[in-house]
């Protein structure tokens, strides 16, 4: 069975740092393109960030540019991301997804995110 | 950017249609996702017009220049949910439609 599986969410202050992290199964882990996608309460979805099926490429959104980092683990089948000087903002739940393709956007085109955690919830509250 | 009309409402057994417009949609593949209350976010279109395996056939997707339609045909209670576009932007990557919200009335 197919499944990814976030956790390491929870509250944490402004300023402060987070590690969530996402066991994948069911699926060869490491010959898919990955993302993390963040949806705040009441809102849409927001990319956070992708990183390629080996790891070579990453590339991070504009609202979290240098302060988050996303990484992966083909040996133990993980994706991490590490949310550095956490705002109010970032507060969302955190969904990983993994990309039809091994390197997604490379050639210009997205063919779509087909497999979805069922999240894991991070509060910046003071 | 993708632009998403927030709502569309239907009557069990007819068709609704959601709309994504972009500058630059003509060139891109375009992907649907539907997220249910309460639920993660499911593929169910890619390429425009391709389903994946498990999402029932009523679901049908096109692209006209640069808006992108998913269509429902004999819209059920049970498609009530959000729907997004997403795409692939040259800056910022992935890029999310703001949503639909589908009520089924």
């Amino acid at each position: 069975q197919v499944q990814l599986v976030e956790s390491g969410g929870g509250v944490g202050q402004p300023g402060t740092s987070l590690t969530i992290s996402c066991a994948a199964s069911g699926f060869t882990f490491s010959t898919y393109g990955m993302h993390w996608v963040r949806q705040s309460p009441g809102k849409g979805l927001e990319w956070v960030a992708l990183i390629w099926s080996d790891g070579s490429k990453k590339k991070e959104g504009k609202s979290v540019e240098g302060r988050f980092t996303i990484s992966r683990d083909n040996s133990k089948n993980t994706l991490f991301l590490q949310m550095n000087s956490l705002r109010g903002e970032d507060t969302a739940v955190y969904y990983c997804a993994r990309d039809r393709a091994a390197a997604p956007g490379a050639n210009g085109h997205s063919y779509g995110l087909d497999v979805w955690g069922q999240g894991t919830t991070v509060t910046v509250s003071s | 950017e993708l632009a998403q009309s927030p709502s569309v409402a239907v009557s069990p057994g007819q068709t609704a249609t959601i709309i994504c417009s972009g500058d630059k949609l003509g060139d891109q593949s375009v992907s649907w996702y539907q997220q249910r209350a309460g639920h993660s976010p499911l593929l169910v279109m890619y390429q425009h017009n391709r389903r994946p395996s498990g999402v029932p056939e009523r679901f049908s997707g096109s692209r006209s220049g640069n808006t992108a339609t998913l269509t429902i045909s004999g819209t059920q209670p049970l498609d009530e949910a959000d729907y997004f576009c997403q795409a692939w932007d040259s800056i910022n990557a992935v890029v999310f439609g703001g949503g639909t919200k589908l009520t089924v009335l």
